[in-house]
């Protein structure tokens, strides 16, 4: 079974921008552009913040930015706040599979 | 506005089935693509498969053995059965939908806590 990689934890202060990387292979991130981005507070559900590498939903502020770049993508948040202090993962679609990556604990100093 | 929610047995005794259904409120399941995702205690998501009102489906290749999928487009509910439990299979399962296709889900259920133990 494929897996992506993410660090274990970020941490960043109040108006820093951090990024968080997910690597993957050229079965998946490499090869689809079909990578979303969660964020998870504790006790709640996962919230979408980007699809197909850089989409953001409606309702996500524009501090939440994708990108990629062979086989890693990557999640930026600029200006961060004490609310961005969440769990993030990463997930990929590997056809006709999706995997996510193991998440990153993003802490706000 | 959109919603969705699990329910199901939250205690499972090892060896059996692990029966869980997703009502969806807001909009037609013929619209779009929907999904089961896991997630262990204190640890991360885990894809467990993808389905389409038609009943296509796609499951995770670790689970695919005991994995089982079903639509009912007249309650606008679709499920989840997994065969053969073990404690691992202890964990939140969330239902989640995908409107465009693209692997991206932007609705999930409140998730369902699921306790495999005899």
């Amino acid at each position: 079974q494929s897996a992506l990689t993410q660090p274990r934890s970020v941490s960043g202060s109040p108006g820093q921008s951090v990024t968080i990387s997910c690597t993957g292979s050229s079965s998946d991130v490499g090869r689809y552009d079909y990578v979303s981005w969660y964020q998870q507070h504790p006790g709640k559900a996962p919230k979408l913040l980007i699809s197909d590498v850089n989409k953001r939903p409606s309702g996500v502020p524009d501090r939440f930015s994708g990108s990629k770049s062979g086989n890693t993508a990557s999640l930026t948040i600029s200006g961060l706040q004490a609310e961005d202090e969440a769990d993030y993962y990463c997930s990929s679609y590997a056809g006709p599979f999706v995997f996510f990556g193991g998440g990153t604990t993003l802490t706000v100093l | 506005q959109v919603q969705l929610q699990e329910s199901g047995p939250g205690l499972v005794k090892p060896s059996e089935t692990l029966s869980l259904t997703c009502s969806v409120s807001g909009v037609s399941i013929r619209n779009n693509f929907w999904a089961w995702i896991r997630q262990s205690p204190g640890k991360g998501l885990e894809w467990i498969a993808y389905v389409f009102y038609s009943g296509s489906s796609n499951e995770n290749p670790s689970l695919k053995s005991r994995v089982s999928i079903s639509v009912d487009t007249s309650k606008n509910q679709f499920s989840l059965s997994l065969s053969s439990v073990t404690a691992t299979d202890t964990a939140i399962y969330y239902c989640a939908r995908d409107p465009s296709n693209d692997y991206g889900m932007d609705v999930w259920g409140q998730g369902t806590t699921v306790i495999v133990s005899s």
